[in-house]
């Protein structure tokens, strides 16, 4: 079955930054568009990023564009989250998912790792 | 960018009863719409792809319907494992959007 496994959460210093992966298994890794989606505490949904199955094109949410950037290895079967310049607002769950079967919607999502930032 | 409403913010239902949230979006998405349920403490879980087919393994009782800016998800009859949060989500147009969440409590 389809596992996503985030890591690289923790706390972070306003203007710092961060790298966060996800780790993918039990589907065609290099078939699949990932997604970055994140949570701040008690609030909604807020999606930060999308990378096509073969790493050709990248798409941003307004919160994050110009600070974020989104990538992949497919023979590591993993999809990296960097991000810069971090402010408190960014505090919040990091979800990677899994495009859909029938589309570029999210389809299965990992567990997710939680960014805090704060001096 | 899109904007996406979902209406009512929360909604108070008894177990048993029909439960419908909306979502409208500020131009069309086609039919390019989902819908998650989340719990506390929880990933989202997708209900709905397409406005209107039903992921695996989701109750017939969900169902979805809409298309172009207005959208509905329908619960037939509430169960207890059904009292989350619903986000709406388009994924027609870059960047996407969710909706800001129908919050479904017990009456």
């Amino acid at each position: 079955q389809v596992q996503l496994v985030e890591s690289g959460g923790g706390v972070v210093q306003p203007g710092g930054s961060l790298r966060l992966s996800c780790a993918a298994s039990g589907f065609t890794f290099s078939s699949s568009g990932m997604h970055w989606v994140r949570q701040a505490p008690g609030k909604g949904l807020d999606w930060v990023a999308f990378i096509t199955y073969d790493g050709s094109k990248k798409y941003y949410g307004d919160s994050v564009k110009g600070r974020a950037t989104v990538s992949r290895d497919n023979s590591r079967r993993t999809v990296v989250l960097e991000m810069s310049s971090l402010k408190p607002e960014d505090t919040a769950l990091y979800y990677c998912a899994k495009d859909g079967l029938y589309g570029d919607y999210e389809g299965d999502w990992g567990q997710g790792t939680l960014v805090t930032v704060s001096s | 960018e899109i904007v996406m409403t979902q209406s009512p913010a929360t909604l108070s239902v008894s177990p048993g009863e029909r439960a419908t949230l909306s979502c409208r979006a500020s131009q069309s998405v086609s039919s390019n719409l989902a819908w998650y349920q989340q719990k506390p403490g929880q990933a989202p879980r997708l209900l709905i792809y397409g406005a209107s087919t039903r992921a695996t393994g989701i109750p017939a009782r969900f169902s979805g319907s809409g298309s172009g800016t207005e959208f509905t998800l329908t619960i037939s009859s509430l169960q207890s494992e059904d009292f989350a949060v619903y986000y709406c989500h388009q994924y027609n147009n870059w960047p996407f959007i969710f909706g800001p969440g129908t919050k479904v409590d017990v009456k």
